[in-house]
């Protein structure tokens, strides 16, 4: 079964602050996807990263796969109180269309 | 652009009371379809999904059942409700493509309170 781990699970840190969360597996995903969900709301899709190492940014926020697609971390540099929101990582299995969610990363930016 | 919704977005229904939730994608054909459900804050479970018309697949025993009666509709239904069945449900589609980079796209959700 496969399984994604996200660190931590809650964060609450101060505006201007950087953070990096992390999404671990001992499986091989063939692509890893970030949401970013707001209380009350759908996920929405940040970003999908495809290939071993590859390293997207979207304005202050930097995603990074694995070398070995196991793994992917996601970089907020000077957090704003507008980051604040759950963050889940959602892998795609090698065998197929089924994505298998992490459990998610409560984020709170304090003003 | 494709553009997926569901309703009601909030319903408050008593214990033993009939489900119906229903999800609809525009602007797509033939998309996969997938019902979650999230505990408060936290990550999704997936309960059921669709590749086709009246195609259904069970993730988890439950006093749940979906159905596809059309391409891009999808429904939750339940018989009798149960105080565990409480929580915030998402529909999502995604194109289905092969190759591993398949995405999903997510519903505004449904919150459901069973007193």
């Amino acid at each position: 079964t496969q399984l994604l781990e996200q660190s931590p699970q809650f964060l609450s840190i101060q505006e201007g602050e950087n953070l990096t969360v992390y999404c671990n597996s001992s499986s091989v995903f063939s692509s890893l996807q970030w949401y970013r969900q707001e209380p009350g709301e759908g996920p929405v899709l940040l970003v999908t990263v495809v290939t071993g190492g590859e390293v997207k940014k979207l304005k202050r926020l930097t995603f990074q796969f694995g070398d070995a697609r196991k793994d992917s971390s996601l970089h907020i540099t000077a957090a704003q109180p507008g980051d604040t929101g759950l963050y889940l990582c959602a892998g795609v299995g090698t065998g197929g269309f089924k994505t298998i969610f992490g459990a998610g990363t409560r984020l709170f930016v304090k003003a | 652009s494709q553009t997926i919704h569901q309703w009601p977005a909030t319903l408050v229904q008593p214990v033993g009371s009939p489900l119906s939730l229903e999800c609809t994608v525009e602007g797509t054909s033939n998309p996969n379809l997938y019902w979650y459900r999230q505990a408060a804050g936290r990550g999704l479970q997936l309960l059921f999904y669709s590749v086709g018309i009246g195609q259904i697949s069970s993730e988890v025993p439950q006093n749940l059942s979906a159905s596809r009666p059309q391409d891009r509709q999808f429904i939750l239904s339940s018989k009798k409700l149960l105080l565990s069945d409480s929580g915030f449900y998402l529909c999502a589609w995604s194109l289905g493509t092969s190759g591993g980079t398949d995405t999903q796209y997510f519903g505004p959700g449904t919150r459901l309170t069973v007193l």
